[in-house]
């Protein structure tokens, strides 16, 4: 059972706006910095946002972090069909000391 | 270009060992903290364990706490994951991952993955 809670799905048309929450408590996200990851279909995990809000070269400026007390959010802009994939929130845990993932999100593109 | 290949999966059965490999590449990994992730067949991703650049801070989840550990060896660029007492629960695909800086896995996530290698726990 994660400490990171996310809803287990999303969708938007192409073009669309599609936000994903992450809810977290004092111990990970109000304390610490959040990351996120995309996964496509049988491939291997890939970083979309680290330390909260910063894009790793590569990565689309679609794609964008943002936090606020034990919350953060996923926004993907301009929905498009290779954006299809299950996201992850993770962030390090003070209590736990350890690393936590969020539940998983799965976008679709409609 | 940094690369990351596991090696070392394979069918073991409940209460086995296994030790898992990452050669690492394009980079100097003896400056940045490494570590496993695995993900079990149809589930979300779970942080196994992960050390810092000089083996001096080690942590590992509960689920494997005194089970499993964490090892490398910078002079081989090598990381390295002991499996011990292996239940049916610790099968997944197995993904050694590097920090996406130097300042480490809890700032800044991790940033570099390995494609992963399969762990079966069975009789």
């Amino acid at each position: 059972q994660s400490v990171l809670t996310q809803p287990p799905s999303a969708s938007g048309t192409p073009g669309q706006r599609v936000t994903i929450s992450c809810s977290g408590s004092r111990s990970n996200i109000g304390s610490r910095t959040v990351n996120w990851y995309q996964q496509l279909p049988g491939t291997a995990p890939k970083l979309l946002i680290y330390t909260n809000n910063q894009r790793p070269s590569g990565v689309p400026d679609r794609f964008s972090g943002s936090k606020s007390g034990t919350s953060a959010s996923l926004a993907i802009s301009g929905l498009q069909s290779e954006d299809e994939a299950d996201y992850y929130c993770a962030a390090w845990d003070d209590s736990l000391n350890g690393y936590v993932f969020g539940t998983g999100t799965k976008v679709t593109v409609l | 270009e940094v690369q990351l290949v596991e090696s070392g999966g394979g069918l073991v059965k409940p209460g086995g060992s296994l030790r898992l490999s990452c050669a690492a590449s394009g980079f100097t990994f003896s400056s940045f903290s490494m570590n496993w992730v695995r993900q079990a067949p149809g589930k979300g991703l779970e942080w196994v364990s992960s050390t810092d650049s000089g083996s001096r801070s080690i942590y590992y989840a509960d689920s494997v706490k005194g089970r499993f550990t964490i090892s490398r060896d910078n002079a081989k660029n090598s990381l390295y994951l002991q499996m011990n007492s292996l239940r049916a629960e610790d099968t997944a695909v197995y993904y050694c991952a590097r920090a996406t800086t130097l300042a480490g896995i809890a700032a800044s996530g991790s940033g570099y993955w390995g494609r992963g290698t399969l762990v079966t726990v069975s009789s």
